[in-house]
């Protein structure tokens, strides 16, 4: 089974610039979470989609939005892009069910990872 | 509010020693704890997790974890190190109903020398 596939993997954009990131879940996989990763902040939950609705979101500015489509595939959008925006961006995948008891304990599997560099 | 704390960002041991890296937790509900392994210019690959069933955790490549709630601590142990054990290793929490939302710690870099 392929695993969680992220395109591209490396960027360069310059401030104020938007990007798109796409991710593409495991096969059968429903919940799309990403993350951004830099050497001060460490590993930072942006957000979740399940069902192509988002369902958690992390402590991000409005700049960062993303969106799940209807085969789970999923993209996220960060517009006027600023210095501090350069990161590994991780995006996951997990079975994630439905809303029950153990849901927390669903098992992310983790893309390669897309490396932002904002000039 | 759940947070993670790894102690010490890096570690460094010999080829055959024990590897013992350390995270504690903080969690107003029981945890969900899971460790992650980096290797360079790659994603997360999961080590183990544990989700209150047996406390001693077994995951891949010999590593394994043992929670302690009264030390609120989740540490990860491999009795002999090897060479391509060496990495960046994240100590990872969440909870029940908190989704799919994981909150990492900083880090550890393990350096393994021959």
């Amino acid at each position: 089974k392929a695993g969680v596939t992220q395109t591209p993997r490396y960027l360069i954009k310059t401030r104020g610039q938007q990007v798109t990131l796409s991710c593409s879940p495991i096969s059968g996989h429903r919940s799309v979470s990403w993350y951004q990763q830099t050497p001060g902040q460490g590993l930072q939950f942006l957000f979740e989609y399940f069902s192509e609705t988002q369902r958690n979101k992390g402590n991000f500015p409005g700049r960062f939005s993303g969106r799940q489509f209807s085969n789970s595939r999923s993209e996220m959008n960060v517009s006027t892009l600023e210095l501090g925006d350069s990161a590994l961006y991780l995006c996951a995948s997990s079975l994630a069910a439905t809303r029950v008891r153990g849901v927390g304990t669903d098992t992310q599997y983790f893309g390669p990872g897309t490396r932002l560099t904002v000039l | 509010a759940q947070s993670v704390t790894q102690l010490g960002s890096h570690v460094s041991v010999s080829e055959g020693a024990l590897v013992l890296l350390r995270c504690n937790y903080s969690s107003s509900v029981p945890p969900y704890l899971f460790w992650y392994v980096q290797y360079p210019n790659q994603g997360l690959q999961l080590l183990l997790k544990y989700t209150s069933a047996a406390t001693l955790v077994k995951g891949i490549n010999g590593f394994e974890a043992e929670f302690k709630k009264s030390e609120t601590s989740f540490h990860l142990t491999k009795p002999s190190a090897h060479m391509s054990d060496a990495a960046e290793y994240f100590c990872a929490v969440s909870r029940s109903g908190g989704y799919n939302k994981l909150i990492f710690g900083a880090g550890t870099r393990l350096a393994v020398h021959p």
